[in-house]
């Protein structure tokens, strides 16, 4: 059985550094994308980025490029999402999900993992 | 980039009715679009790929069509677990991924 799951919900403070983490299980984590995705309070989906374990090929939107650090241990078959300094304005939930095959089809869910940013 | 444009943002329906979901793409995307649905508290859910192939274990109330730059989602005869936000998703310049906007399905 393919799952994501990842780490537990965070609170933080501005300008802290925060790495959220997503392991895979049930499939060959090298052989698809993980991609990241944000949902602010009440707001819509946004892509912020994947990462292609098995070559460590890493492609970012635009808007959250500079912004985080996507990065993965395939050694662990983990998928990381870091901040060096967080703002109020990440408050958000982030999913990852899988891609499939090389359509990127995300098929497969994280659970989400809720970073809140506050002084 | 490619941009996409999804409407109504939200809609009220009775349970049984048909509801339909439009989805336009900026430029041509083939049939490169997912729709997803979300219930409150939850992760995404995929419910159709390729713009009318339904995953597995989807109830077949559920569709999808067209290609190119206009898509239609559409829940024949809307249940009360229905109700949820629908999003499509472009993945016509992988890995680079866009989602629409949402609609949320609420019951009349």
């Amino acid at each position: 059985e393919v799952q994501l799951v990842q780490s537990g919900a965070e609170v933080k403070k501005p300008g802290e550094s925060l790495k959220i983490s997503c392991k895979g299980s049930g499939y060959i984590f090298t052989s698809f994308w993980i991609g990241w995705v944000r949902q602010m309070p009440g707001k819509g989906l946004e892509w912020m980025g994947s990462i292609y374990p098995g070559d460590s090929d890493t492609r970012y939107s635009p808007a959250f490029r500079g912004q985080v650090t996507i990065s993965a241990d395939k050694s662990i078959s983990t998928a990381y999402l870091q901040w060096s300094s967080l703002k109020a304005s990440d408050t958000a939930m982030y999913y990852c999900a899988r891609g499939y095959s090389n359509t990127c089809i995300l098929d497969y869910w994280g659970q989400g993992t809720l970073v809140t940013v506050s002084s | 980039d490619i941009q996409m444009t999804q409407s109504p943002s939200s809609l009220s329906a009775s349970v049984g009715d048909r509801v339909t979901i439009t989805c336009q793409a900026s430029q041509d995307i083939g049939n490169y679009l997912t729709w997803f649905q979300q219930k409150p508290g939850k992760a995404p859910k995929l419910l159709i790929y390729d713009a009318s192939n339904l995953e597995t274990g989807v109830p077949s109330r559920f569709s999808g069509s067209g290609s190119g730059t206009d898509f239609t989602f559409t829940i024949n005869s809307l249940q009360p677990e229905d109700i949820a936000t629908y999003y499509c998703q472009q993945y016509d310049n992988v890995p680079t991924l866009t989602f629409g906007g949402g609609t949320k399905v609420e019951i009349k």
